[in-house]
């Protein structure tokens, strides 16, 4: 079993949905979780950073981290064709490298005009 | 202010030939890291590195290797190339701090024959 599970997808919404993605982790000393969004054919790039529990909101970017639960959620408000892309889940632990991250294995979002 | 700059972005080699990638960080930043992405396996952690010093190594077999020079700019190898080595190498680069963000290069796409 992987340490972090996520959902391959597709998951196809219309524009102007609220999405939800959602990772597993098994690992109870993950402490920063992040999410990160990929286009076809480029890097990763960051869209969310949060440490330990809680809810963090970045305009139509929701965060949410259920550390009793093992679970981490990303919620995409008024979401737009150009939010059509992988989205991944990382975490890391507090005492292992600062850059060793451990991925889900992404969800691939299509959002239709 | 550059992003992480990877080279080559393509590259095709022949099984048991050996590949050299080349990663420079963004301006100031002194930790790199690397990352293998796979359809089956998603991203997975290479290894580490902050001011020269190999900090963290993943689960691959020694045929990978990598160092960082002084200017914090990185390079990987990988000999006696397989088919399945066979994926997108990224490299990520932070400042190093506990709670630094990773920022990732669009990777170099090497395909194995």
């Amino acid at each position: 079993q992987k340490e972090v599970e996520q959902d391959p997808g597709p998951l196809s919404v219309p524009e102007g949905a609220i999405v939800s993605l959602n990772c597993t982790y098994s690992n109870s000393a993950f402490q920063y979780f992040m999410w990160y969004r990929q286009y076809s054919r480029k890097g990763p790039e960051l869209l969310m950073y949060t440490y330990s529990s809680g809810n963090k909101e970045d305009g139509r970017f929701t965060a949410q981290v259920d550390k009793s639960s093992k679970y981490i959620s990303l919620f995409i408000r008024d979401s737009q064709p150009s939010d059509s892309a992988t989205y991944l889940c990382a975490m890391r632990s507090r005492n292992t490298g600062f850059q060793k991250l451990v991925f889900g294995t992404g969800t691939r979002l299509l959002v239709s005009p | 202010k550059a992003g992480v700059t990877q080279t080559p972005r393509y590259l095709i080699k022949t099984r048991g030939q050996q590949v050299t990638l080349s990663c420079s960080p963004i301006s100031g930043h002194r930790s790199v890291s690397w990352y293998q992405q796979t359809p089956g396996q998603g991203l997975q952690f290479l290894f580490e590195y902050f001011s020269e010093t190999q900090r963290n190594k993943g689960n691959f077999p020694g045929r990978f290797s990598g160092r960082q020079f002084s200017n914090s700019r990185s390079e990987m190898n990988v000999s006696t190339l397989e088919l399945g080595d066979s994926a997108l190498y990224l490299c990520a680069s932070s400042q190093g701090r506990a709670t630094g963000e990773l920022f990732f290069g669009e990777g170099s796409r090497l395909t194995v024959l």
